[in-house]
């Protein structure tokens, strides 16, 4: 099984400002996939990141709300930028391939 | 396109009682399925995977989980419930199992656990 690092695993923040929440994997993965989890909601994908490009968003979530990086293998962040009490859900990354089925404990962010 | 449907947003058994959680999918490829526990306040974890091998799974906790590719299915059972069994379940399908490909979700099933 993965090890999946997530930070940070709580915040709460004020309206109009930027979280960045970063997502570490014990192994090298192709794809890194970042979910919501609105409250009693189920997992929605955000966006598809494959290392090297340019991450591919679902219909509703765009780059410049929920930018992300991919520098390498192991590692990825997600940006909620310009948050409003709307964006306040657990955001869970998870990597694909061998490693696939696997979350982190989620980031449980809280928007005041 | 892949999609899940579990068939019952809340079930409720008595302790002791045989637990079944339903669940149907659809997907044009090949699936990986799987089933997810979340507790209360708790993050996400897994029960159990069908991949390509043999069609009953069996998962943690005296969970298992029958692929039943003619129904399109794949309902998770458990023999006895326990109080420590409420929590939320998720039936989850890959549509390659290769795992280069998201996830998708049902909505989940909240299990109770009455004394």
């Amino acid at each position: 099984s993965a090890v999946i690092s997530q930070k940070p695993s709580r915040d709460i923040c004020q309206r109009g400002t930027s979280l960045t929440i970063q997502c570490q994997v014990d192994s090298q993965v192709t794809m890194m996939f970042w979910y919501r989890q609105q409250p009693g909601q189920s997992l929605t994908l955000i966006a598809t990141a494959n290392q090297g490009s340019e991450a591919t968003y679902e219909s509703g979530f765009v780059i410049d709300k929920f930018p992300i990086s991919r520098p390498n293998l192991t590692f990825s962040t997600l940006t909620v930028s310009n948050m409003s009490p709307e964006d306040s859900s657990i955001y869970l990354c998870s990597p694909g391939g061998e490693t696939e089925a696997f979350f982190g404990q989620g980031t449980r962010l809280t928007v005041v | 396109a892949q999609s899940v449907t579990q068939l019952d947003s809340h079930v409720s058994v008595s302790e002791g009682t045989p637990v079944l959680l339903r669940c149907n999918y659809s997907s044009s490829y090949s699936p990986s399925l799987f089933w997810y526990v979340q507790h209360p306040n708790k993050g996400l974890q897994l029960l159990l995977k069908y991949t390509s091998a043999a069609t009953l799974v069996k998962g943690i906790n005296g969970f298992e989980a029958e692929f039943k590719k003619s129904e399109t299915s794949f309902h998770l059972t458990k023999p006895s419930a326990h109080m420590s069994d409420a929590a939320e379940y998720f039936c989850v399908v890959s549509p390659h199992r290769s795992g280069n490909t998201p996830l998708v979700f049902g909505k989940g099933t909240r299990l109770s656990v009455i004394a």
